[in-house]
């Protein structure tokens, strides 16, 4: 079992950019969610998908969109690249939106 | 949005010293969740909470669902330099559907 596998590991992004990044669990979960991590704010929840076919917005959405594109897989796009969203995003997965939550080994995004 | 205060935000300690460090919320939570991250990698759990009292070990690591399940605590026995790393709790509240994390304890270990 790999676990929650995200894709890229890094990025540079000039701004105006976009791009998608990927993540993938095999541990069978039926909620998905993407966190960013800046120094001195902790984890912050960006969506998540309680369940395939659902998505929903978490505390702060602004500037991104995501694709619940099946059981295994949750994907969340920048259409726009801002310096602000230069972070390290977070892929987490849990059996369902109550339980424990298991994390991806992150990307690290950089936007010039 | 809700708040969990995790203290201390920082700790150094010698090896073979014991750990402890805790969370607190205003709200009433029905689980809580320690997890550990090492530089440059994602959050690791280590230990789940479901009920109000609940003890729960895993190895070296405990854990405590505090009663007034407004607080949970997690101590480390006999530190090790890889014990270094950030430490954060998680908590979901009763009427709630998203983690709340805490901020982290950073702790260094000195061999």
């Amino acid at each position: 079992n790999a676990g929650v596998t995200q894709t890229p590991k890094f990025q540079v992004l000039k701004t105006g950019q976009s791009m998608t990044l990927q993540c993938a669990q095999d541990m069978n979960h039926n909620s998905m969610y993407w966190y960013r991590q800046d120094p001195g704010m902790g984890l912050r929840l960006i969506y998540y998908s309680a369940s395939e076919g659902t998505t929903d917005k978490g505390e702060v959405p602004n500037g991104y969109n995501v694709s619940r594109l099946n059981k295994r897989e949750f994907s969340l796009r920048l259409e726009s690249a801002a310096p602000s969203q230069t972070s390290v995003y977070f892929c987490a997965s849990s059996p369902r939106v109550s339980r424990e939550q298991y994390f991806g080994p992150g990307t690290r995004l950089t936007v010039t | 949005g809700q708040q969990l205060n995790q203290s201390p935000q920082s700790m150094f300690i010698q090896e073979g010293e014991d750990v402890s460090m805790n969370c607190t919320s205003s709200s009433i939570f029905n689980t809580w969740l320690w997890y550990k991250q090492d530089p440059g990698e994602g959050p690791v759990l280590l230990i789940a909470l479901y009920k109000a009292g609940e003890l729960t070990s895993n190895g070296r690591l405990t854990a405590q669902f505090g009663i007034t399940r407004k607080d949970s605590f997690l101590n480390i026995s006999a530190s090790i330099p890889s014990d270094v790393g950030i430490y954060f709790c998680a908590g979901l509240e009763t009427s709630g559907s998203r983690l709340t994390f805490g901020e982290g304890t950073q702790l260094t270990v000195n061999p």
